[in-house]
């Protein structure tokens, strides 16, 4: 059973182009979550999805930013016009669906992808 | 914005101590909480996922406790071995949202 797959591993972007990160959950989950690791710092939420749902954005910033999990396919994190800022390590976690809401049920991680912008 | 706190930020001890540290999350609209180990290089990984106050879970030397009613959690770890280094996170989690401490960083000495 693989677990989370996340590709590309490294990608190096330069100001001003977008950047996609993929995801794929574990085989049977059908929750994912986006999390980004900026240098020296925690891992911050940035949103919760369901298939062709977003449940909460909340964590992502207002622009140019947006993710989608459609029905076929990985997810995708899409980050437009990157800065340098957005440098960091991106995660996906995936859960499987559970009768009563999804929160108890614990999170696999993905290797994460690393975005450098130049 | 909400704060969970996670205490010591690192830690060094030696093979065979036992050790323990916090999570502190906010009391208020509580759903669940986890505890993940997150080793360099490697993806974090759930040890625990906690709903209930008084709930205590084991996995073999490691174990945790839960206190909603007053905001923290305690990870312990009985005899640590130098494969115990890592970070260990803590999530809490409210509504739809997943909020991550900063992590206690273990590194177990020899």
């Amino acid at each position: 059973n693989a677990g989370v797959m996340q590709n590309p591993r490294h990608l190096v972007r330069r100001r001003g182009q977008e950047a996609r990160l993929r995801c794929s959950p574990m085989k049977g989950h059908s929750h994912v979550y986006w999390y980004r690791q900026l240098p020296e710092e925690g891992l911050k939420f940035m949103v919760y999805l369901q298939k062709e749902n977003i449940i909460d954005e909340s964590g992502m910033p207002k622009e140019r930013f947006s993710a989608e999990f459609p029905k076929e396919g990985p997810s995708i994190l899409r980050i437009q016009q990157v800065v340098r800022g957005d440098s960091a390590a991106y995660f996906c976690a995936s859960s499987p669906a559970s009768g009563s809401g999804n929160f108890g049920n614990e999170q696999y991680f993905g290797p994460g992808t690393r975005l450098t912008v130049t | 914005i909400l704060n969970v706190e996670q205490s010591p930020q690192s830690l060094h001890v030696q093979e065979g101590d036992s050790t323990n540290f916090t999570c502190s999350f906010p009391s208020s609209n509580f759903y669940a909480l986890h505890w993940y180990r997150w080793e360099t290089a490697k993806s974090p990984e759930a040890l625990f996922v906690m709903t209930l106050n008084g709930d205590e879970k084991k996995k073999g030397r490691i174990s945790a406790t839960l206190n909603t009613k007053e905001g923290y959690s305690y990870l312990y770890i009985k005899g640590s071995q130098p494969e115990d280094s890592a970070t260990y996170l803590c999530a809490y989690i409210t509504g739809n949202q997943f909020y991550f401490g900063t992590g206690t960083s273990l590194t177990v000495i020899p």
